[in-house]
């Protein structure tokens, strides 16, 4: 069984609609949750972080970390043909003396006009 | 603005070639780490740094050496090229070992 397990996708919506990507880990030791939006060939780009269980809203964006469940989401408002990309969550763990990034399987997205 | 640099973007080798890959990062953060991203396999981590002049490997390092002689460099070495390093290489780096890293715009490595 995979440390993050994402659901992969691929997903195609309407532009204007509610996209809810999300992930389930099993490590308790996570440290921070993060959402990527990855362009193709580009880097993966931190779209949002958060150390805590809650919402953390940013714009169209909004984070929710549930740690009781294992369970995080990203959702993207009134979604737009650019934000078309692969979205990526990450968790991070201490890994020796530095630390390491546990991504998830990844969920292409498409936002068609 | 600049972030994380990585240079070159794009190298073609062949087998048994060297070269080096450069990350630079104007963050000034400790911690810099090297990943190869291959389709299927996701990000992997092949080497990382906890700060100048340290080095550690990470989970695929066979093959690859690395230095990091100042602390915004962080330096990627192929001694002898295979075709199995063939991947899209990405330099990434934190504030702390356990906080969200900060990605270049990788380094495409075809090894003929």
């Amino acid at each position: 069984q995979k440390e993050v397990e994402q659901d992969p996708g691929p997903l195609s919506v309407p532009e204007g609609a509610i996209v809810s990507l999300n992930c389930t880990y099993s490590n308790s030791a996570f440290q921070y949750f993060m959402w990527y939006r990855q362009y193709s060939r580009k880097g993966p780009e931190l779209l949002m972080y958060t150390y805590s269980s809650g919402n953390k809203e940013d714009g169209r964006f909004t984070a929710q970390v549930d740690k009781s469940s294992k369970y995080i989401s990203l959702f993207i408002r009134d979604s737009q043909p650019s934000d078309s990309a692969t979205y990526l969550c990450a968790m991070t763990v201490l890994y020796n003396q530095g630390g390491k990034l546990i991504f998830g399987q990844g969920t292409e997205l498409s936002v068609k006009p | 603005n600049a972030g994380v640099t990585q240079t070159p973007k794009f190298r073609v080798l062949k087998t048994g070639q060297s070269m080096t890959l450069l990350c630079a990062q104007d963050m000034n953060h400790e911690y810099m780490y090297w990943y190869r991203q291959d389709p299927g396999m996701g990000l992997r981590l092949i080497h990382y740094s906890v700060g100048e002049g340290t080095t550690a490997k990470g989970e695929v390092p066979d093959g690859y050496n690395v230095s990091r002689l100042k602390k915004q460099n962080f330096l990627l070495g192929l001694e002898s090229a295979a075709p199995s390093q063939t991947s899209v290489y990405f330099c990434a780096s934190s504030y702390g070992p356990d906080q969200p890293q900060h990605f270049g715009d990788g380094t495409r490595l075809s090894i003929l």
